[in-house]
């Protein structure tokens, strides 16, 4: 149980393109999701934190009309990376919990954005 | 500001020994502790938690050991195996339900 995915797992963009990462909870309802970013052998930065039908919610020095989040229903939230640059080249990662007040998150399996 | 720190980036272990990897925090407001393990181009998955109440979860050959006055947490495997092989990542929460993650420790386990 609690499996999430994420949709595509490698995107190669050219720059000043949008580029829209899908994040789903395949066997439960996911009440919050977070969005990470992680830069090699770094650790993983959060990036927002979204709850079904309600606008995200951004951490600080994070531009939410770069990266815009949509978490529509209780099994998808969405990140799309507006004007990609090369900057934003990195692996996104997702991760949902499974109730609320839950401490224990569960996470994608990521997807690498490389921007040309 | 990194209030989560592992201060060793990678841990090499022979197979059958004993792997301990600590991690440091500094936001005492964090009351509860998780280990994620993490292969590459995959997300981390949970291995073991513990809350500030504790000061001890075992789980397997899995522990984690918590000194709250120290700001210290450690996760000991025993006994280490090849499938250990991974980074290892120490995440801390408090009552927002975010998570600050450490930056990792690779562990390598030689057999």
């Amino acid at each position: 149980g609690a499996v999430v995915s994420q949709h595509p797992s490698r995107v190669i963009c050219k720059s000043g393109t949008s580029v829209k990462i899908e994040c789903r909870s395949l066997d439960f309802q996911a009440t919050t999701m977070f969005w990470y970013r992680q830069f090699p052998k770094q650790s993983l930065m959060l990036m927002a934190t979204s709850n079904e039908g309600s606008k995200a919610t951004y951490e600080q020095g994070v531009e939410k009309d770069k990266f815009l989040i949509n978490h529509a229903s209780l099994t998808l939230s969405t990140l799309t990376v507006t004007s990609a640059h090369p900057e934003d080249s990195s692996f996104y990662i997702c991760s949902a919990t499974s109730g609320l007040n839950s401490y224990e998150q569960y996470f994608g399996p990521g997807t690498r954005l490389t921007v040309t | 500001d990194q209030q989560v720190k592992q201060n060793s980036p990678s841990l090499s272990v022979q197979e059958g020994r004993i792997s301990i990897l600590n991690c440091d925090y500094t936001n005492s407001m964090f009351d509860y502790f998780l280990w994620y393990k993490k292969y590459p181009a995959e997300g981390p998955t949970f291995l073991i938690s513990i809350s500030s109440i504790k000061d001890k979860n075992e789980d397997g050959r899995f522990t984690v050991f918590l000194n709250k006055s120290a700001k210290h947490l450690s996760l000991h495997i025993v006994p280490s195996q090849p499938g250990d092989s991974a980074v290892y990542f120490c995440a801390a929460s408090g009552d927002d339900y975010k998570l600050s993650f450490g930056a990792g420790t690779t562990v390598t386990v030689r057999a």
